[in-house]
């Protein structure tokens, strides 16, 4: 079935240093969500991503989507102790369940 | 407006038992997504309910089974609960006939459950 693998599995970085996680299917996907998890809470979706190369900005967050629709990225710049937490990306395929990944859990050290 | 409820918040129980957990979702909301998420990894679709139907089910055994009211709320039942079962068990809510690339989902707080 479907797999989706996000990579690293933890960050650590200074504050106002910048982050990236990446997340990759074994299949080609109809969209992607990224979701944000904070410690103790519950995912809180960010954005959906559908189009191939598509690039999606949110303030300091930028989202991407491969030209394959085969692979994501979420980078953030000059990260804050507010960004901490677990970033999972979720693949969609046709009219199948979100796959989820197992995420990048973030640590900003101030 | 309300987001996504779910009860109870936190549960005990031991192995053989049977549990039932609690959704409400958000205002206007039709379909209702149930996710079992593990330590450390990320939610793993269990099924998703609209129009009082199981729409679609991911790789969970029977003993998992569920229930969509007239009003949408939803209830997960796990029978026979075992030491594996101890998670966080989260519910979305989305407004759409259960196709999962176009709604974002919006889930509440989640119920944390140990069997011990």
């Amino acid at each position: 079935g479907q797999q989706v693998m996000q990579i690293p599995q933890y960050q650590h970085v200074q504050e106002g240093e910048d982050f990236t996680t990446y997340c990759n299917s074994s299949t080609t996907l109809s969209n992607i969500q990224w979701y944000k998890q904070r410690p103790g809470g519950h995912p809180v979706f960010l954005i959906q991503l559908v189009k191939s190369g598509e690039v999606k900005k949110q303030k300091r967050l930028t989202f991407q989507f491969g030209e394959a629709k085969k692979n994501s990225s979420l980078h953030i710049t000059a990260t804050q102790t507010t960004d901490v937490g677990t970033y999972f990306c979720a693949g969609g395929s046709g009219n199948t369940p979100l796959v989820f990944g197992k995420g990048t859990r973030l640590s900003v050290i101030a | 407006d309300a987001g996504v409820t779910q009860s109870p918040t936190h549960l005990i129980k031991t192995r053989g038992q049977q549990v039932t957990l609690r959704c409400s979702p958000k205002s206007g909301h039709d379909t209702v997504s149930w996710y079992q998420q593990a330590l450390g990894q990320g939610p793993q679709f269990i099924f998703q309910y609209y129009e009082e139907e199981e729409r679609q089910r991911g790789n969970f055994p029977d003993r998992f089974s569920g229930h969509q009211f007239p009003n949408y709320s939803s209830e997960l039942n796990v029978n026979a609960l075992l030491l594996g079962d101890s998670a966080l068990y989260l519910c979305a809510s989305s407004l759409g006939p259960g196709l999962a690339y176009s709604y974002e989902q919006y889930f509440g707080p989640g119920t944390r459950l140990t069997v011990t």
